[in-house]
């Protein structure tokens, strides 16, 4: 069964960091490009970033509002991806997704998701 | 950016009714159009890639529709799971973007 379980999230204070986690199982996680998504609350879906895969070099994305300030990492050996944030601000407020993207036909689309885990940035 | 809206915002519907949801793309983006249903408290869980492919195990009740600008997510015989928000987004180009979502909720 595929899995993926977000993890790191919690209260901090703006211009704070924080380290998101997302361990995944039951899938070559080496192999799949891997994106993040976040929901502030009660809004709607906003893409974060990506990144892609070693035969990709690993390159990344993002989303203008985080670039600069988000850099997505990943760890294959442990299948993990990560999402370190940096110079958090108050809008940075979400539940943070990370979500696993499938290649089918030239299409690069999303196809399973993380519960996701929440960060708050607040003094 | 690509932006993505769709309509209506809202939506009511009876058990087992036909219904029907629009997202129009800002500029032509091919097929490369996802739709994703989430129910409160829940992660978003993907339905349709390509425009009008359903993702493994997604009943075909859910249809969709469209290339270039307009796009259509069609879900027939609602039942009281389908009651949830939609949401489309597009993957033409970077940055990746969703629009504002559908509530579908029960009449």
């Amino acid at each position: 069964e595929v899995q993926l379980v977000e993890s790191g999230g919690g209260l901090v204070q703006p211009g704070g960091s924080l380290r998101l986690s997302c361990a995944v199982s039951g899938f070559t996680f080496s192999d799949h490009y891997m994106d993040w998504v976040r929901q502030a609350p009660g809004k709607g879906l906003e893409w974060v970033g990506r990144s892609r895969n070693k035969a990709n070099s690993y390159s990344t994305e993002y989303a203008a509002s985080v670039k600069g300030r988000f850099t997505i990492s990943r760890d294959d050996s442990k299948n993990s991806l990560y999402l370190q944030m940096n110079s958090l601000k108050t809008e940075d407020t979400a539940v943070y997704h990370c979500v696993r993207v499938v290649q089918v036909a030239g299409h690069y689309t999303m196809d399973v998701w993380g519960p996701g885990t929440t960060v708050t940035v607040s003094s | 950016d690509i932006q993505m809206t769709q309509s209506p915002s809202s939506l009511s519907a009876f058990v087992g009714d036909r219904v029907t949801i629009t997202c129009r793309a800002s500029q032509d983006i091919s097929k490369y159009l996802a739709w994703f249903q989430q129910k409160p408290g829940k992660a978003p869980k993907s339905l349709i890639y390509a425009a009008s492919s359903l993702q493994s195990g997604v009943p075909s009740k859910f249809s969709g529709s469209g290339s270039g600008t307009d796009f259509t997510l069609t879900i027939s015989s609602l039942q009281p799971e389908d009651f949830a928000t939609y949401y489309c987004q597009h993957y033409k180009s970077y940055p990746l973007t969703f629009g504002q979502g559908t509530r579908l909720e029960i009449k």
